[in-house]
């Protein structure tokens, strides 16, 4: 029972590069989100996906952008890479679309050089 | 400035002590949260609480939603070496029904 699978789970970047973050959850959910960690400032919501093919934005969202691929995937893009993006990201997801009873991926440490 | 406000930042204490962390804010809550994290994985999902006065058991950890749904507290009895962890409260509001974090309360428990 995988639950929510996040790759990479280690990544580092050059400024201005671009990558993809893959999610996949296996407890047919209806809703996924993507968080990021900083210290001292808990987790924020980039975006998330109430439905699937239906994405909104979070606390969070510029310099990303995100794709809900089916009622399973849901994918993180950064299209240009900043220090500032330097986090450890967090997929994660639930049955209804109120945010509760989340679960949550293992998570990805990015670094932006 | 964050919506949940969580203190202590820090905890250590030793194993067979007990401890209370603290939620606290501002705006009312439908619903709150209690998460733990471990070094290297995401949140797990302790508690919910959705009741102003509730209080929840879980073995040897005690959640409590304040009167006004405003705050809650956790508290460890005697803890052990496994409770050593990030704990993070979560709450949704009316206004707006997704999860917001506090930026938790990292809990270090000795031998």
């Amino acid at each position: 029972n995988a639950g929510v699978t996040q790759t990479p789970k280690f990544q580092v970047l050059k400024t201005g590069q671009s990558m993809t973050l893959q999610c996949a959850q296996d407890m047919n959910h209806n809703s996924m989100y993507w968080y990021r960690q900083d210290p001292g400032m808990g987790l924020r919501l980039i975006y998330y996906s109430a439905s699937e093919g239906t994405t909104d934005k979070g606390e969070v969202p510029n310099g990303y952008n995100v794709s809900r691929l089916n009622k399973r995937e849901f994918s993180l893009r950064l299209e240009s890479a900043a220090p500032s993006q330097t986090s450890v990201y967090f997929c994660a997801s639930s049955l209804d679309r109120g945010g509760e009873k989340l679960f949550f991926g293992s998570g990805t440490q990015l670094s932006v050089l | 400035t964050q919506l949940l406000e969580q203190s202590p930042q820090f905890l250590s204490i030793q194993e067979g002590e007990n401890l209370t962390v603290y939620c606290n804010s501002s705006s009312v809550f439908s619903s709150l949260q209690w998460y733990r994290q471990e070094p290297g994985e995401g949140p797990v999902l302790l508690v919910t609480v959705v009741t102003g006065g509730e209080v929840k058991k879980l073995k040897r950890l005690t959640f409590q939603f304040g009167d006004a749904r405003k705050d809650s507290s956790l508290h460890i009895t005697a803890a052990q070496t496994g409770d050593t962890g990030l704990y993070l409260c979560a709450g949704t509001t009316d206004s707006w029904g997704k999860l917001q974090f506090g930026a938790g309360t990292q809990v270090v428990v000795t031998p």
